[in-house]
């Protein structure tokens, strides 16, 4: 397995757009972390997924935020009606639970909302 | 809740001088402890780890022990070289599904 993978790795888009990145996480990984990261701050939690189940949200994350993994492996993020202000890196993670917790993270996806 | 404060930076020293990073930490229980990096242009990559306290956690000549008495995991590292330059995250503990990284301490190793 090489690690998580994350698709795009960049993404452009009008304010106002709908954009959905995917996170393929490590094979037998069965948490998978959502974050979000701006220039010269640390990775700010949005969410995270045990399985299929989303089990905690970020309190600070806009309804236009939303989440899945349906079958447990891949996950996708959708921002709807995007602002300026989403524009951020968002990286996605991965752990196996029971092993220490310790998070293995993708290249993210560079979002600019123009 | 869980929560871990470490020292602000940035931090600029010459190559070869002797380097702490102060991190501590809140949590109840006895959750494993984690460094992590970002070099620049990069996504964050696992430095060390420790699993209980008094474990040493050690990676490319870096290290950091859990003190459970302190409640720390301070980084350090006995001579850095200019690649060291980068962004150390004391990472939370995972317990109580807390997860903060805070803004991070900048590094930069000067020639």
């Amino acid at each position: 397995d090489t690690g998580v993978s994350q698709d795009p790795r960049h993404k452009i888009t009008k304010r106002g757009q709908n954009v959905t990145f995917r996170c393929d996480p490590i094979s037998e990984h069965n948490r998978l972390y959502w974050y979000r990261q701006t220039l010269g701050q640390g990775p700010e939690f949005l969410t995270y997924f045990q399985n299929e189940a989303q089990l905690e949200k970020s309190r600070l994350l806009s309804d236009r935020f939303s989440a899945e993994r349906p079958k447990g492996s891949f996950s996708t993020l959708e921002i709807q009606r995007t602002e300026q202000g989403d524009s951020a890196m968002y990286l996605c993670a991965s752990s196996l639970v029971g092993s220490f917790d310790e998070q293995f993270f993708g290249p993210g996806t560079r979002l600019t909302v123009l | 809740g869980d929560s871990v404060t470490q020292m602000e930076g940035p931090v600029t020293l010459s190559e070869e001088a002797f380097l702490t990073i102060n991190c501590t930490y809140t949590a109840t229980g006895y959750p494993s402890l984690f460094w992590y990096v970002q070099y620049p242009g990069e996504g964050l990559q696992l430095l060390l780890k420790a699993t209980k306290a008094d474990d040493k956690g050690s990676n490319k000549g870096f290290e950091a022990t859990y003190r459970k008495e302190t409640t720390s995991f301070h980084l350090e590292k006995g001579s850095v070289q200019v690649s060291d330059s980068a962004v150390y995250f004391c990472a939370p503990p995972l317990s109580g599904n807390q997860f903060y990284f805070g803004t991070g301490t900048s590094l930069t190793v000067i020639p």
